[in-house]
């Protein structure tokens, strides 16, 4: 079946350096993956999408990367700040439209 | 523009009742997904609709829950009857025909006990 992993530990990561998530996908080939962010008690929202055909999207203090032969997407928060803590969740998107999340990372950012 | 508007917020029902969830899309927009999230399994597709048509309703769990779209910008999810494993957070989340970018709802934190 097609699965979306993501690392379920909590990252803890000083403030200042960069915050790197990762997002793995098995048995499928997404047309593109989607980082949304989650704050507790609130619905996820869009930071990033990443296209099958490119490798690499930026966004600010955002990036994201997209490896086809490994199957994995990294999501990149350079010079972290702690209200960049929050739950950081991926999302691959087929060409029939279906839609499937990973369960999230919490990252914490420590002062 | 208000964003994807939900209601109730918060839902506390007993075992058997009939629990409905609404959603309100952002105007404009035509798509609408229903999710469904918990610790154990994270955020999962239950069904959505493009044009208030039903395009995929496989993460539906079962005939339990149903969903409609009177019309083009309010949906309705219903539970009937509701179990205590049904206990979650429901988001909806609406886009515009095209794009790729989902706004979700604040979500509604159903409790069945």
């Amino acid at each position: 079946s097609q699965k979306i992993e993501q690392n379920s530990e909590a990252l803890n990561i000083q403030e200042g350096k960069t915050a790197t998530l990762t997002c793995n996908y098995t048995n499928y080939s997404p047309a593109y993956l989607q980082w949304y962010r989650q704050d507790p008690g609130r619905g996820p929202v869009f930071l990033l999408l990443i296209r099958e055909n490119e490798k690499e999207k930026r966004k600010e203090r955002l990036k994201v990367t997209f490896d086809t032969t490994l199957k994995q997407s990294l999501f990149h928060i350079t010079a972290s700040q702690p209200a960049d803590s929050a739950t950081y969740l991926c999302a691959s998107q087929n060409r029939d439209d279906k839609i499937i999340f990973g369960k999230g990372t919490r990252l914490h950012i420590l002062p | 523009d208000a964003g994807v508007i939900q209601s109730p917020r918060h839902e506390v029902t007993e075992m058997g009742q009939e629990v409905t969830l609404r959603c309100k899309l952002i105007s404009g927009h035509n798509s609408l997904f229903w999710y469904r999230q918990t610790m154990m399994r994270g955020l999962e597709l239950l069904i959505y609709f493009n044009n208030n048509v039903p395009i995929d309703d496989s993460g539906m769990p079962e005939d339990r829950f149903s969903a409609k779209m009177p019309n083009a910008s309010f949906s309705t999810l219903k539970i009937q009857p509701s179990e205590p494993r049904d206990s979650a957070v429901y988001f909806c989340a609406s886009r515009l025909a095209g794009a790729d970018t989902q706004y979700f709802g604040p979500g509604t934190r159903l409790t069945v006990l």
